[in-house]
């Protein structure tokens, strides 16, 4: 039973363009959530995160909206960088929990 | 400031022998850790948590086990390793009383032959 869910396992996009990455979840008492970046043979590295008393975040190049009714968040890039290639993690969590369920990941791959 | 460190970085292991990987956590006390696996179309699984000395939850059932015998020492094991128990596996912790995030390891590949 997959709680959080990316339905796109990989995504190409232009240099300067803006990246997309989408995030499911099912569990309705999910509150936190966060978006990671993995290199190959590396351990993730965290990139932003989203309370649900919030719709959006934003640092930088990297902004993250959240839409509660439709169980759905998503990472905007922009512009897109061929250093953001990476694979993109997203993962939520409830209050009184002590841990994160991540989703499959998606593969960006930013073209030059 | 707080590191995190995982050992080794590569393992070979042929089927039916034991595994032990280490994860220690260094500048902070009594944190949550955690192990992950991310297997080929799997994501991050998590294996592990613990919340103090002794304390462990498992996620999963399968052919591993976790103990942590000090504060800020999470260790991964098996008995037994299977061809199925191939991946990478990340130690990962977060600071206590609340989850903002983790702050993994450089994790380990495992691959079981």
């Amino acid at each position: 039973d997959q709680q959080v869910k990316q339905n796109s396992p990989s995504l190409s996009v232009q240099e300067g363009r803006i990246s997309i990455l989408n995030c499911d979840y099912t569990n309705s008492m999910f509150d936190y959530f966060l978006w990671y970046k993995k290199y190959p043979a590396e351990g993730p590295t965290f990139l932003i995160s989203i309370s649900s008393i919030k719709d959006k975040n934003e640092d930088g190049r990297f902004t993250v909206f959240l839409n509660k009714s439709a169980k759905h968040l998503s990472l905007h890039i922009v512009p897109s960088q061929p250093g953001d290639s990476a694979v993109y993690f997203c993962a939520a969590s409830s209050s009184g929990t002590y841990k994160y369920i991540f989703g499959t990941g998606t593969r960006l791959k930013v073209l030059a | 400031s707080q590191t995190i460190h995982q050992w080794p970085a590569t393992l070979v292991q042929p089927v039916g022998s034991p595994l032990s990987l280490e994860c220690t956590v260094e500048g902070t006390s009594n944190p949550n850790l955690y192990w992950y696996r991310q297997a080929a179309g799997r994501g991050l699984q998590l294996l592990f948590y613990s919340v103090g000395i002794g304390q462990i939850s498992s996620e999963v059932p399968q052919n591993l086990s976790a103990s942590r015998p000090q504060d800020r020492q999470f260790i991964l094991s098996s008995k037994k390793l299977l061809l199925s128990d191939s991946g990478f596996y990340l130690c990962a912790w977060s600071p206590t009383g609340g989850l903002r995030g983790y702050t993994f390891g450089s994790g380990t590949r495992l691959t079981v032959v």
